[in-house]
């Protein structure tokens, strides 16, 4: 199936540093999400956006909505240990309950 | 709120034999449930959307008959993964939408089942 491509794949980083991670899609989306997954555990909703050029905060959490609905990127402020794990993007075009996932940014943070 | 629940958290079995995961929203009813499979250190990719009381509709190059799936109530959809082989191996996720909310709400996602065939 269709997945959407995020960027870095990978990312080592001290803590208290900020984080900035993207996802892309060759086609258009209505709705983006951001996830967490813990390892071994189901993904965790983060972020929901909704309109194009919506940006949106939770927390050290910031996401936005690309203006041309095929973008979207998820910034974390000042990291803590606990933020390790991997994120995903998804997306959901207009009337489509499906999820497209992102292929996952590893968030890994060196003491 | 909006607590997904899976049973059994971990699965471990011999070939050929058919394995039942439960998918329960705790404290809500919902309409439409999705199941994913994860292989290790990929994405999720979804493998059929099941509806309350009737037949499941599954994605391409995802067999039916392999995968049964089964939404007998507003709470509950079942996954059996029949006469499973090795290479079903994976970490299947279910999602759950609330009843009542638009097709534009967040799923809500149970912690996942490890399915391990020896």
């Amino acid at each position: 199936g269709q997945q959407l491509n995020q960027s870095p794949q990978s990312m080592f980083i001290q803590e208290g540093e900020d984080v900035s991670m993207n996802c892309t899609s060759s086609s258009i989306f209505n709705t983006w999400l951001w996830y967490k997954q813990d390892p071994g555990e189901g993904p965790v909703l983060l972020i929901a956006l909704y309109k194009a050029g919506e940006l949106t905060s939770n927390g050290r959490l910031t996401a936005q909505f690309g203006i041309t609905r095929k973008d979207s990127f998820l910034i974390i402020s000042a990291s803590i240990p606990s933020d390790v794990g991997i994120y995903f993007c998804a997306g959901r075009d207009f009337g489509n309950e499906k999820l497209t996932f992102g292929t996952g940014t590893r968030l890994t943070i060196i003491p | 709120g909006a607590v997904v629940s899976q049973h059994p958290s971990r699965v471990i079995c011999k070939s050929g034999t058919s394995v039942k995961i439960e998918c329960r929203s705790l404290d809500f009813q919902a309409t439409t449930m999705f199941w994913y499979r994860q292989f290790p250190k990929q994405s999720l990719m979804l493998m059929a959307t099941s509806n309350e009381g009737s037949k499941a509709t599954y994605e391409q190059g995802v067999e039916k008959d392999k995968f049964l799936i089964n939404h007998a109530s507003l709470t509950l959809s079942t996954l059996t993964v029949t006469s499973a082989h090795p290479e079903d191996s994976s970490f299947y996720i279910c999602s759950a939408r609330r009843v009542g909310q638009g097709a534009n709400q967040p799923q809500h996602f149970g912690d996942g089942t490890r399915l391990s065939i020896l």
